[in-house]
């Protein structure tokens, strides 16, 4: 079963507007990964932020973790045309070698 | 560096034939793992492998079969493929710290295959 499931399904903003994901999972966790897919092609890793951290930063985008609540947040700011895109988080539990996806944000910019 | 390579990026077969998905890697990972990504799924995990010789199961892996002889390559085997399997399929690979996927992973750029 998948562990990490994101909201929402899908969101479509004006560009230059913020984007927020969120990703909610079920147990106890040693990191959590945000990665965008383009179009159906490979995915590409955006940001991991590990359970002992609570926010990571990296150019545009923001993501929070709440391991209290068991849900982490990715926040885009300024979007652009180029942000179009499925965000997905994967969470690896602990004590687990797994990584495991949840079915993603399909994020459209609008101009 | 070549990155994650898979091969081949399409492939059609009939109900029953097997085939081997290949990917390799070039970056000296451990880690390696096949997902499945089909509309409003998501990626499933079907195999992993934290190293050599070593493979374990993910979430969906009944009709694959994996083996790991080398770092570098990690061949996903249809036994006897069926339409269920039409999807499209990736792999990726990561740095890991004792079996442990503590590291953003690498996608290949995927094989999409249809069987008929």
């Amino acid at each position: 079963s998948q562990q990490g499931e994101e909201d929402p399904q899908a969101l479509s903003i004006q560009e230059g507007e913020n984007a927020t994901m969120n990703c909610s999972y079920k147990t106890s966790i040693n990191n959590l990964q945000w990665y965008r897919q383009n179009s159906g092609r490979g995915l590409v890793h955006l940001i991991l932020i590990r359970s002992n951290e609570r926010e990571k930063h990296s150019g545009r985008l923001r993501v929070t973790l709440d391991t209290s609540k068991k849900s982490s947040s990715l926040l885009i700011t300024a979007s652009r045309a180029a942000d179009t895109a499925s965000y997905f988080c994967a969470t690896v539990g602990v004590g687990y070698d797994k990584i495991i996806f949840g079915k993603g944000t399909r994020l459209h910019i609008l101009p | 560096n070549a990155g994650v390579t898979q091969t081949p990026k399409f492939q059609v077969l009939k109900t029953g034939q097997s085939m081997t998905l290949q990917c390799a890697q070039d970056m000296n990972h451990e880690y390696m793992s096949w997902y499945r990504q089909d509309p409003g799924m998501g990626l499933r995990l079907i195999h992993y492998s934290v190293g050599a010789g070593i493979t374990d199961q993910g979430e969906v892996p009944n009709g694959y079969n994996v083996s790991r002889s080398t770092t570098e390559d990690f061949p996903l085997r249809l036994l006897s493929a069926a339409p269920s399997q039409t999807s499209v399929y990736f792999c990726a690979s990561s740095y890991s710290m004792g079996g442990r996927p503590d590291n953003e992973q690498f996608f290949g750029p995927g094989t999409r295959l249809t069987v008929l």
